[in-house]
């Protein structure tokens, strides 16, 4: 198994761009979200998935978009990019079968300028 | 406001000595799990504690959940260099599929 991936690794953005980032797992899990985090402030939620079909708001939703189409995939889309939205992104996913300990993707490094 | 906090935010550890950990919820939890982040990577699950008073051990961590299930303790003994990280603590309270997690305690390790 791959576990979580996540691509691109590293952004660069103009504010005002908009880009899609990607997640994707392959543990048949049911949860998905996604994080942010920033120097000083841990790992806030921004959106999450109870399962294909559902989103929700986390934490700090506004500026990005979700959808769940498949158990497997779960972007995030940055509408239109802003220098407070520079942060490190990780995907997560958990099951109720594994008492929800939470998988990590690697990240995604984005820069906005 | 908050929900999950963490003290300290930093610490520095000389090799070979003990450290504590500590997070507090303004809620009862159901659970509480923890994380660690070495420098430049994810955060990987460390444990999860769900009774009342709970203590696990692994090898040189031991972690505890408080007795009212609203605070909870790492402690490392004999701090190595492979310690080096930050490490989080995370409970569920808006349910058991969404997480809120402390800041984090960063800790540099002094050989």
């Amino acid at each position: 198994n791959a576990g979580v991936t996540q691509t691109p690794k590293f952004q660069v953005l103009k504010t005002g761009q908009s880009m899609t980032l990607q997640c994707a797992q392959d543990m048949n899990h049911e949860y998905m979200s996604w994080y942010r985090q920033d120097p000083g402030m841990g790992l806030r939620l921004i959106h999450y998935s109870v399962g294909a079909g559902i989103t929700d708001q986390g934490e700090v939703p506004n500026g990005y978009n979700v959808s769940r189409s498949t158990t497997e995939d779960f972007p995030l889309r940055l509408l239109s990019a802003a220098p407070s939205q520079t942060s490190v992104y990780f995907c997560a996913s958990s099951s109720r079968d594994s008492t929800y300990e939470q998988y990590f993707g690697p990240g995604t490094r984005l820069t906005v300028t | 406001g908050q929900q999950v906090m963490q003290i300290p935010q930093y610490q520095h550890v000389q090799e070979g000595e003990d450290f504590t950990t500590y997070c507090n919820s303004s809620t009862t939890l159901s659970n509480i799990q923890w994380y660690k982040q070495r420098p430049g990577g994810h955060p990987v699950f460390l444990i999860q504690l769900v009774k009342s008073g709970e203590v696990k051990k692994q090898k040189r961590l031991t972690f505890q959940f408080g007795e009212a299930k609203k605070n909870s303790s790492l402690h490392i003994t004999a701090t190595q260099t492979t310690d080096v990280g930050t490490y989080f603590c995370a409970g569920p309270p808006y349910g058991n599929n969404r997480l809120a997690f402390g800041k984090g305690n960063q800790v540099v390790v002094i050989p």
